[in-house]
């Protein structure tokens, strides 16, 4: 069965500062997507990026990339430039055939003036 | 645009009450996707419609019963719910279901107190 493991419960970053957080993954499928979702306060599921496992390039949005290792089963997010607005729950997600989603645990972000 | 829609915001019901939530795109998507979110945890699958069919049903109980009426609605029947049952629930879609992987976008969800 497919895991999604988010080690940090809870970070902190100060604003303008960059942050990483860790998700890794367990799996048997060689072809699949990860995802980052971000959650504000106001509950609203967002989608930040998202990596195709056949891909080497690393995916980037703007202020959001990802350190994909693919052997290492590894899906970090980097948050450079940390802005207030980046305060939320964020899950890092495995999507299985079928369609279903395998989420993780989540990370607490708070983003401090 | 990748939005969708969830009527109503917030929904409070006693445990002998009959509702309904209500989930909306117009993506053109023809996956549906009914979660449920527990304060501080990840959203857990409940049901997925692929081209108007129920495709995965995740033991839910039968207090809830989903509706799929067309490729753009997506009702969420309520019936003797438990004060359990309490939680969010939020609806998803995705374009192409059954290609393996599909990125899902969420709605705002519905914040459901059962009393």
């Amino acid at each position: 069965a497919q895991t999604v493991t988010q080690s940090q419960p809870e970070m902190s970053v100060q604003e303008a500062e960059t942050v990483t957080l860790s998700c890794t993954y367990d799996t048997s499928e060689n072809n699949y997507y990860l995802f980052w979702y971000k959650q504000p306060p106001s509950r609203q599921m967002i989608l930040v990026i998202r990596q195709e496992a056949y891909k080497q390039q690393n995916a980037t949005e703007n202020r959001f990339s990802v350190n994909f290792q693919k052997a290492a089963k590894s899906f970090s997010l980097k948050i450079s430039d940390s802005q207030l607005g980046d305060t939320a729950m964020y899950f890092c997600a495995f999507m299985r055939r079928g369609n279903k989603l395998v989420f993780g645990a989540g990370t607490i972000l708070r983003v401090k003036s | 645009d990748t939005e969708v829609t969830q009527t109503p915001k917030h929904l409070v019901m006693g445990m002998t009450n009959k509702k309904s939530l209500k989930c909306e795109q117009h993506m053109g998507h023809r996956a549906m996707y009914w979660y449920k979110q527990k304060a501080k945890k990840p959203p857990e699958l409940m049901f997925v419609y692929s081209y108007e069919k129920l495709s995965i049903n995740e033991s839910v109980p039968s207090r809830f019963s989903p509706e799929c009426p067309n490729s753009s609605l997506l009702n969420l029947h309520l019936h003797a719910l438990q004060p359990e049952d309490s939680a969010l629930y939020l609806c998803a879609s995705s374009l192409r279901p059954g290609r393996g992987t599909d990125t899902q976008y969420f709605g705002p969800g519905t914040r459901l107190t059962v009393l």
